[in-house]
């Protein structure tokens, strides 16, 4: 089975400065990843997803993530931190096959004025 | 309507009584999925069905009874809840199974008292 590790459950950035989430996936077949962002009381909002193209996937909201296989990553990031940014964010894997999605556990993002 | 809906959004029923979350998705597609969200826990996916058919059943307890009319509603009948089972509660669509993003509706929040 697969699995997403998102490391840091919390994060703080000050306004304005590079936000950084990460992603590690256990894969043995080359997956589809997805990042989506999660505001209070609301569903999930796809965020971008890569599903081998290019390696680096620009999505809404100015964030992009870049596809590393040798490192089994799937990193998160934007240049400069807005306070409608503060949410939680899930990176999540599927294959080509099968049902299923897997979904890391999250990460608070707060944003520091 | 567009996306995927959900009503009601907010949910307080007693142990013992009965109750049905309703989904709708808008977008055309084939797959639909109940996901269970808990407060400090990972996203748990409880029911897929694909074609109005279900193909998962992650070992839910028999209290929850999903129903699936035909592809653009999905239902998850609710009886005899626990206070566990209290959590928001997430349908998702998707284009297919596989590779595909899901969409999400904005959630049920159900109170179990």
């Amino acid at each position: 089975a697969q699995s997403v590790t998102q490391l840091g459950s919390h994060v703080s950035v000050s306004e304005g400065a590079l936000v950084l989430l990460r992603c590690n996936y256990s894969s043995s077949v080359p997956p589809y990843l997805f990042w989506y962002v999660q505001y209070p009381n609301q569903g999930l909002q796809l965020l971008l997803k890569y599903t081998s193209a290019a390696t680096l996937v620009k999505g809404i909201n100015g964030f992009e993530a870049e596809f590393k296989k040798s490192e089994t990553s799937f990193h998160l990031t934007k240049p400069s931190a807005h306070m409608s940014d503060a949410a939680e964010y899930f990176c999540a894997v599927s294959e080509d096959t099968g049902n299923q999605f897997y979904f890391g556990t999250g990460t608070s993002l707060t944003v520091i004025p | 309507e567009t996306g995927v809906t959900q009503t009601p959004r907010h949910l307080v029923m007693g142990m013992t009584n009965k109750k049905s979350l309703k989904c709708e998705q808008h977008l055309g597609h084939n797959a639909m999925y109940w996901y269970k969200q808990s407060a400090k826990k990972p996203l748990e996916l409880m029911f897929v069905y694909s074609l109005e058919e279900r193909v998962e059943n992650n070992s839910v307890p028999s209290r929850f009874s999903p129903e699936c009319p035909n592809s653009s509603h999905l239902f998850l009948h609710l009886h005899t809840l626990q206070p566990e089972d209290s959590a928001l509660y997430l349908c998702a669509s998707s284009h297919r199974q596989g590779g595909y993003e899901q969409y999400f509706g904005p959630g049920t929040r159900l109170t179990v008292t």
